[in-house]
């Protein structure tokens, strides 16, 4: 396994378009979260998923965001009619279910969102 | 809800010298787990170190630890023999049972030759 995987790594849109973001967690890990991290701010919890359940999210996910986790595998998370303020690195981690809390989250590199 | 705070933005130190980032956090819990993160520059975020709060014992990960003190919800990192390859955004974390973590500013961390 080699971790956290995140595609694209960056993507240049226009403002009002749509764009798609993949992550591949680690396979034996149930949870897999959302967060959005601006320049020089810490990760910003969106929304996580046990399996294939969407359990939480946050309300900075707006109605122009939304998330899947078909089979509980990859997930996606589609941000319709962009807005520059969308601009930002969206992070994708994953981790084992409840009761592990002590180990943390694995996270991928991060897709790196530019609106123009 | 539970908030984190790192009152350093930015720290610097000498390599070899040893640095303290602080960090504190609010909850009403009793149960949870702190973490501290490193993000090298255009890097991702890795797991430095993890506490959790049942434990009286500091963690200690080589030349990490840190000083839990639960009551005054402070958990602090010291850097011991600080490497260039330290000088990155160091993120404290809070969660409860790998619920929505939570982040703190991060405080950016240089390591001087």
């Amino acid at each position: 396994d080699t971790g956290v995987s995140q595609n694209p790594r960056h993507k240049i849109t226009k403002r009002g378009q749509n764009v798609t973001f993949r992550c591949d967690p680690i396979s034996e890990h149930n949870r897999l979260y959302w967060y959005r991290q601006t320049l020089g701010q810490g990760p910003e919890f969106l929304t996580y998923f046990q399996n294939e359940a969407q359990l939480e999210k946050s309300r900075l996910l707006s109605d122009r965001f939304s998330a899947e986790r078909p089979k509980g595998s990859f997930s996606t998370l589609e941000i319709q009619r962009t807005e520059q303020g969308d601009s930002a690195m969206y992070l994708c981690a994953s981790s084992l279910g409840p009761g592990q809390g002590a180990d943390g989250y694995t996270f991928g590199s991060g897709t790196r969102l530019t609106v123009v | 809800a539970q908030t984190v705070t790192q009152s350093q933005p930015e720290m610097s130190v000498q390599e070899a010298e040893t640095v303290t980032l602080s960090c504190t956090y609010d909850t009403s819990e009793s149960n949870y787990y702190l973490f501290w993160y490193k993000q090298p520059p255009s890097r991702q975020m890795i797991l430095v170190i993890r506490q959790e709060a049942y434990k009286q014992q500091n963690a200690t990960e080589n030349r990490f630890s840190v000083n839990f003190q639960k009551a005054a919800k402070s958990f602090s990192l010291k850097i011991s023999d600080s490497q260039l390859g330290d000088t990155a955004m160091y993120f404290c974390a809070f969660t409860k049972r790998n619920n929505d973590m939570r982040f703190g500013a991060g405080t950016r961390l240089t390591v001087k030759p």
